[in-house]
């Protein structure tokens, strides 16, 4: 399978404990997304990535969370001092660069609990 | 980004046509439109994207009146598997999508 893969698919962690996310993209695309999707609504847009470049961070990506793309690969996003607000589905999607921007190509997502 | 509107939830049978129409009122020239799809515990699947007229691909059509300000995915024949949740999103290219809450569709047999 080509598609966008994530791990882990489940998270339980308690609060105050650190988590990292793993994301591998497509692997000609060079652009990266993280989404956050919580019940009954639709994914937010989290972070931004062309390459290895963060290029835009949402408001909603407090201090505790950071998300790297070193060589342009695969993705972590990492949650510190997790709360129970953090739980939630974390989405990562990937598209080719150029035009299309609209059709990005989602995983599986890992979800979070926090207890 | 321009607002969308679209229905909460729709009901649906097996072989049946299900249309399920997004308003975007405030719609702006370089806007395209686009649905996703999404099955529980999965990431949202591209489905469509058109700027007017008609757009077909192999799994719905797109229906753009002349001003725009309305579309409507129409799914033909849907069977069991059709049940998911359809995102319509209004946006020039962007790397950012805003999804709203979306349109739960449920298919009965």
């Amino acid at each position: 399978d080509t598609g966008v893969s994530q791990d882990p698919r489940h998270k339980i962690t308690k609060r105050g404990q650190n988590v990292t996310f793993r994301c591998d993209p497509i692997s000609e695309h060079n652009r990266l997304y993280w989404y956050r999707q919580t019940l009954g609504q639709g994914p937010e847009f989290l972070t931004y990535f062309q390459n290895e470049a963060q290029l835009e961070k949402s408001r909603l990506l407090s201090d505790r969370f950071s998300a790297e793309r070193p060589k342009g690969s695969f993705s972590t996003l990492e949650i510190q001092r997790t709360e129970q607000g953090d739980s939630a589905m974390y989405l990562c999607a990937s598209s080719p660069g150029g035009t299309g921007g609209y059709e990005q190509y989602f995983g599986p997502g890992t979800r979070l609990t926090v207890t | 980004l321009a607002k969308t509107t679209q229905p909460i939830s729709m009901d649906s049978y097996e072989g049946q046509e299900v249309n399920i129409t997004c308003s975007h009122n405030n719609i702006a020239t370089n806007d395209y439109i686009t649905w996703y799809q999404q099955f529980p515990s999965q990431g949202p699947r591209f489905i469509i994207q058109g700027y007017k007229t008609k757009v077909t691909n192999e799994v719905a059509s797109l229906f753009i009146p002349a001003d725009r300000k309305s579309s409507t995915l129409s799914l033909p024949r849907v069977s069991l598997s059709d049940t998911a949740v359809y995102y319509c999103l209004v946006g020039a290219y962007d790397y950012k999508l805003s999804f709203g809450a979306g349109t739960t569709v449920t298919v009965r047999a």
